[in-house]
């Protein structure tokens, strides 16, 4: 099983700042990694797939990069609806998918 | 509008048995495959099982495996998910997660809103 890990668990940043996330697979995942954004009391949403393209209504400062077992979701100038919990998950070995642990992103 | 409506969650006493169901509403479920998701109270993600649009390709979690069920019916456009011998540990809202495929090896991109699963005595 591949193993993901997020870092940091928790991030404080000031809005309009720019916010780094950090993404790490444990074997190589290619480019088969998505990024999730979930807040409080809803379901994740899908904001990136394929490590760099990002999905349907998602604005453009939200921008993913990496390949094989590095990863990151940079929020360029970060609005007060950042401020959520993000998610990567890989699919490049099924089953199972496997999702990271997750990162706060918290307003400092 | 495409969503996913789960229900079927509540409250179970551990070895009990509880069948979730997912209804799909703004597109044809026969054109995807289907996954099940959870997260405990306060946790992160955990995928649980998927299902293949023909139901020929299935896989479930090293967790669950042995104990839940995934199944579908296109015809009625739902998606099912049997959990037997539940364990204080399978304690979560489950989610409903289309695939943008018809294989379950892919990435999810409609999510519904989750149906809780308690597991007490």
């Amino acid at each position: 099983e591949i193993v993901m890990t997020q870092s940091p668990a928790t991030l404080s940043v000031s809005p309009g700042e720019r916010a780094t996330l950090s993404c790490r697979a444990s074997q190589s995942v290619s480019s088969n990694l998505a990024w999730y954004q979930q807040k409080p009391g809803q379901p994740p949403r899908l904001l990136i797939y394929g490590a760099s393209t990002r999905a349907t209504g998602i604005p453009a400062r939200f921008s993913g990069s990496g390949s094989g077992t590095e990863f990151t979701l940079t929020i360029s100038s970060l609005q007060s609806e950042d401020f959520a919990v993000y998610y990567c998950q890989q699919y490049n070995n099924w089953p199972p998918h496997t999702f990271g642990q997750g990162t706060k992103l918290e307003i400092k | 509008e495409v969503y996913l409506v789960e229900s079927g969650g509540g409250l179970v006493q551990p070895g009990r048995s509880l069948r979730l169901s997912c209804a799909a509403s703004g597109f044809t479920l026969d054109d995807y495959a289907m996954h099940w998701v959870r997260q405990a109270p306060g946790k992160g993600l955990e995928w649980v099982s998927g299902i293949s649009w023909n139901s020929g390709s299935i896989g479930y979690a090293d967790s669950v495996k042995g104990r839940f069920t995934i199944s579908r019916d296109n015809a009625k456009n739902s998606l099912y998910l049997q959990m037997n011998s539940l364990r204080v540990e399978d304690t979560a809202l489950y989610y409903c997660a289309k695939d943008i495929a018809v294989t379950p090896n892919w990435y999810f991109d409609l999510w519904g809103r989750g149906t809780l699963v308690t597991v007490s005595s």
